[in-house]
Formats: C-alpha cells, structure tokens, sequence
C-alpha cells in the first residue's frame, strides 16, 4: 500500500512560537492532500484541503491565518500552527488521495503548547 | 450531505470471539465506503473499501464487510477477534472527495 510521513512525530514548545509540521509521500504522488486535528477519544477533524500548485481550502471554523498549508510538491505538504498556544495542542494527522479514490494517513504528529 | 453512524461507541469481545462493528451510512447515489482503524498513538490504517464492486469486501486482517444497499449498513466482521485486534475503527465515506468519518468504535479483546 501507499506510504506517507510526517515529521516530527511529536513536538513541544513554548506558547507564541510556530511549528511545522512535514507530510510527504513516499511512493506515490499525490496532488491533493488532507490535514486533520484529532482530539483524545474523538474522531478526525477534517481542517483543510491542500492542492499542490494552489491556495488550500479550508473547512469552516479554521483559521487559516493561524494553520498555514504549502503544498510545494506532489510530494509534500507543510502545515505551519503560527503562534501556537496551548488550545491548539493536539494530534494533527496528513492524509494523502490517491487515483484510487483512497485516502493514506500518516502517522500523526502530537503537538504540545507550553 | 452524507453521513456515516457508528452503533457503539464501545464493543467488547472475548479473544476467539466473533467481532462486528456496526456502520450505517446515508447517501442518495452509490458510495464509496471505507473502515479505518487507529492504534494508540498512530495515524490510520486502511482495512478495506467497498467501490460499488462485490458487495462482500475482504480486508487485511482478516476482516471483511459486507456492503447492504437495502440495510444502508456497511459492518465489519472478522469470526475469531485477536487481542492485537484492540484498537480504535473509524467507518467514513467518501464525499466530494473527502472523507466523512463516523464517530469511531473502540473494540476491547478480552483473554
């Protein structure tokens, strides 16, 4: 099956720094990729739709001032949380969509805002 | 706008019993339906997927699911749980190219 990454698998720091946070797909290209927020004991949160070549599109309710995506590559996604602070700790989960209609996850990221 | 129900947000079962999880979906055309599972700390892993093909859908690990047009139901099944089975089930559907998740299952193996 298809494989994709995020790095770092987890990351702490302090509140008003941003933190990136890398999708990639190893053995595949995927022009269209997801970025979800998940919180304990919930399911996904679908936060937006990132286009390779374009502008991402993202779900009612996220900032996207706050929650930057670029997707540079059919290989790559960045989800920046600007100014995080400790509300948006959380486990933040890339999808990557392929031809066969299926969506690959990685393996999350778990940020914690200090 | 479609939506995917989950029965239960809690099943336990013995090891060597039979597992199901319920998964209701609604949608005006065909769907294309899918059940995920979580491990503790993880991203999401692809069981299977119904894309209007054979009603009945084989998945790794032995499980399967079985798409009923009539019942709008999508359950997962595997005849003998394993205690690596414990984990979290998330059943979603395909919407505009997104995927519309229902509220999960956590399935606990008991020795």
């Amino acid at each position: 099956g298809a494989v994709v990454s995020q790095h770092p698998s987890w990351v702490i720091c302090k509140s008003g720094t941003s933190v990136k946070i890398e999708c990639r797909s190893l053995d595949f290209q995927a022009t269209t990729m997801f970025w979800y927020r998940q919180f304990p004991k919930q399911s996904l949160m679908l936060m937006a739709t990132s286009n390779e070549g374009s502008k991402a599109t993202y779900e009612q309710g996220v900032e996207k001032d706050k929650f930057l995506i670029n997707h540079a590559s059919l290989t790559l996604s960045t989800l920046t949380v600007t100014s995080a602070h400790p509300e948006d700790s959380s486990f933040y989960i890339c999808s990557a969509f392929t031809y066969q209609e299926t969506q690959y996850f990685g393996p999350g990221t778990r940020l914690l805002v200090l | 706008a479609q939506s995917v129900t989950q029965l239960g947000s809690h099943v336990s079962v013995s090891e060597g019993a039979l597992v199901l999880l319920r998964c209701n979906y609604s949608s005006s055309v065909p769907p294309y339906l899918f059940w995920y599972v979580q491990y503790p700390n993880q991203g999401l892993q692809l069981l299977l997927k119904y894309t209007s093909a054979a009603t009945l859908v084989k998945g790794i690990n032995g499980f399967e699911a079985e798409f009923k047009k009539s019942e709008t139901s999508f359950h997962l099944t595997k005849p003998s749980a394993h205690m690596s089975d414990a984990a979290e089930y998330f059943c979603a559907v395909l919407q505009g190219g997104k995927l519309i998740f229902g509220q999960g299952t956590e399935l606990s193996v008991k020795p």
